[in-house]
């Protein structure tokens, strides 16, 4: 079964400083991968989606980006957080492509101050 | 964008107390999943279905796809105090939903002793 880390678990930063969050999987190949964020416990936000290497959805306009550099590495970025960047991000992958059902990782708690 | 319907929207029941969620949509689903999340972490897949009519069990939770596939319900039977989450279900829209999924905005369940 797959298996999802998400790295760093928190994580506290200045306005205006850049960000990189990373999530890898394991137990799959070739999965699609997503970004979701969730603000106070409550509604997931798609982010951003990708079926593939260097395939990216952006669903959201917003000073974020995503990149996935290895079939199982997507990675979180903005170059200048904003005070509502703040919030649980999520990473999901399904355990093969084209499948719809998502698997969760243990979330990253990000707060900008 | 889609949005599912999901209620209640918090619940605090006695132990023991049998407990029923509901997710409605305009749009028809190919698949409903429900999810629980415990705070501080991600969500957890409980139940998929992938079949109009289906209804599959979990030990104490049971769930049901819908006739018309725009609905899904949720049941836990004799509730414990383990219960206590956020329960989300979510779908895949039949038409055009491509690979991402649409999530409802969460039953908050409290189980009081």
């Amino acid at each position: 079964s797959q298996t999802i880390h998400q790295w760093p678990a928190t994580l506290v930063q200045p306005v205006g400083s850049p960000l990189s969050l990373e999530c890898t999987v394991e137990g799959t190949s070739n999965p699609n991968l997503y970004w979701y964020r969730q603000a106070a416990g409550r509604g997931l936000q798609l982010l951003f989606y990708s079926v593939g290497i260097g395939q990216i959805s952006s669903e959201v306009p917003q000073n974020l980006s995503a990149s996935r550099p290895q079939d199982r590495q997507f990675i979180l970025s903005s170059k200048k957080l904003l005070l509502s960047d703040s919030g649980f991000y999520l990473c999901a992958c399904t355990r093969l492509a084209g499948q719809e059902t998502q698997y969760f990782g243990p979330g990253t708690r990000l707060l900008v101050l | 964008g889609q949005q599912l319907n999901q209620s209640p929207q918090s619940m605090f029941i006695q132990e023991g107390e049998d407990v029923s969620m509901n997710c409605t949509s305009s749009s028809i689903f190919n698949t409903w999943l429900w999810y629980k999340q415990e705070p501080g972490e991600g969500p957890v897949l409980l139940i998929a279905l992938y079949k109009a009519g289906e209804l599959t069990s979990n030990g104490r939770l049971t769930a049901q796809f819908g006739i018309t596939r725009k609905d899904s319900f949720l049941n836990i039977s004799a509730s414990i105090p383990s219960d206590v989450g956020i329960y989300f279900c979510a779908g895949r829209i039949l038409t055009g939903g491509g690979n991402k999924l649409t999530f409802g905005t969460g039953t908050q369940l409290k189980v009081e002793l």
